[in-house]
């Protein structure tokens, strides 16, 4: 079946610190992936989404992923992360023109001031 | 503010008893999703109408149930509750294309004494 992964489930960092969220997902055909973030006692927005072209994906709030498709990775990076950051991060995949996503279990970050 | 609204925000109920959430999608958006959000499970996606069909189904339990209504709102059911079935309900919306943006709602959090 297919899954994904979020390899950390708690990252903290100080203000100012380069970010980096693994995402790994199992399957060998077309994807298309997302990045949603879940700000505190807010709902889930999209970050961002890859469906083909460039691997390198910009998205909202500075933050951007690159896909990998020999990795079967979509990494979510930004160079400086503010206090505003702190959220969870969940990576979500759709596989072959599915309607539903497959979801990571998510990755709760946390920003020191 | 995503433009899918949900009622009610919060709901406290016993053991055995039957719920009712409410969600209406955006305005335009002819598919709704429901997820369940719980500790230990994380995200897990329930099932999705487009344009009141049942399109998909997920890790929905059989004493759960939804329907998407000709004014495109739609309800989920949950009945015979039992203790974990307290968690975070999201719904979603989007065009219902399988490229289309998922949109998420504030949630419901249901909590079952």
């Amino acid at each position: 079946a297919q899954s994904v992964s979020q390899h950390n489930h708690h990252v903290i960092l100080s203000e100012a610190a380069s970010l980096e969220l693994g995402c790994n997902y199992s399957y060998g055909g077309t994807v298309n992936l997302f990045w949603y973030v879940q700000y505190p006692g807010q709902h889930l927005q999209l970050l961002l989404k890859y469906f083909s072209g460039d691997p390198l994906v910009k998205g909202i709030k500075g933050f951007e992923a690159e896909f990998i498709k020999s990795k079967f990775s979509f990494n979510l990076r930004k160079p400086s992360v503010q206090w505003s950051d702190t959220a969870e991060y969940f990576c979500a995949v759709r596989v072959d023109s599915n309607y539903q996503l497959i979801w990571g279990a998510g990755t709760k970050l946390i920003i020191k001031p | 503010d995503s433009g899918v609204t949900q009622t009610p925000k919060h709901l406290i109920t016993a053991t055995g008893q039957r719920v009712t959430l409410r969600c209406s999608p955006r305005s335009g958006d002819l598919s709704v999703y429901w997820y369940q959000q719980s500790l230990d499970q994380g995200l897990q996606f329930l099932i999705q109408y487009y344009n009141g069909e049942e399109r998909a189904k997920g890790n929905i339990l059989e004493r759960f149930s939804a329907q998407q209504f000709p004014d495109l709102h739609s309800e989920l059911n949950l009945s015979s509750l039992e203790l974990g079935d307290s968690a975070l309900y999201f719904c979603a919306s989007s065009g219902g294309g399988p490229g289309d943006t998922q949109y998420f709602g504030p949630g419901t959090r249901l909590t079952v004494l």
